[in-house]
């Protein structure tokens, strides 16, 4: 059982450049879920999804896209990298209904 | 909407001496609470949360919190803090009916001196 895994764990990018970042969950979670933490904002939600084929926008969406296309997947695409979404990267999984969020280890990514 | 805010961005407080991480919360509808917890370079891990019930909920290493809906507050507090209890603390709110949702407060950082 391994939890909550992210790849990679580091990337750096220049401006423009896209690039995706996995998330995977073997614990048949319902409900997965993208922050991003930066200092002193705390974690802001970017995208969530509460099934396979359903996902919706969080505080901040904007240059972020996501899909559900299994219960265990939810990668997060980053379309066109822009130095404001440097930041450390968290995706999380849980039941539905007020459940325990399950974290991943995060990916840490520059953007040049 | 939901929304978090924890009116502390940082608590500096020597070993043994109590501690309190205040947190307030915004929702139109039933809530459940969360207290996380993230030791430098690591994930975030749950603390203690609420669900329904009593209003008072314990963790594991001593922490509390205590649900007060006319104030619409989750402060958590621990008597005697300890070295190791340093780490920042994420207080979160989610709500069936708001989505599903989870949404995370900015974080108090607990600094704990010997």
């Amino acid at each position: 059982n391994a939890g909550v895994t992210q790849t990679p764990k580091f990337q750096v990018l220049k401006t423009g450049q896209s690039m995706t970042l996995q998330c995977a969950q073997d614990m048949n979670h319902e409900y997965m879920s993208w922050y991003r933490q930066d200092p002193g904002m705390g974690l802001r939600l970017i995208h969530y999804s509460v099934g396979a084929g359903i996902t919706d926008q969080g505080e901040v969406p904007n240059g972020y896209n996501v899909s559900r296309s299994t219960t265990e997947d939810f990668p997060l695409r980053l379309l066109s990298a822009a130095p404001s979404q440097t930041s450390v990267y968290f995706c999380a999984s849980s039941r539905l209904g007020g459940e325990t969020q399950y974290f991943g280890p995060g990916t840490r990514l520059l953007v040049l | 909407a939901q929304s978090v805010t924890q009116l502390d961005s940082q608590v500096p407080v020597f070993e043994e001496a109590p501690v309190e991480l205040r947190c307030n919360y915004s929702s139109s509808v039933s809530v459940y609470l969360f207290w996380y917890v993230q030791y430098p370079n690591q994930g975030l891990q749950l603390l203690l949360k609420y669900l329904s019930g009593s209003t008072l909920v314990e963790s594991i290493n001593g922490f509390e919190a205590e649900f007060n809906k006319s104030q619409t507050s989750f402060h958590l507090r621990k008597p005697s803090v300890h070295i190791s209890d340093t780490a920042e603390y994420f207080c979160a709110v989610s709500s069936n009916t708001g989505g599903f949702k989870t949404i995370f407060g900015a974080g108090t950082r607990l600094f704990v001196k010997a």
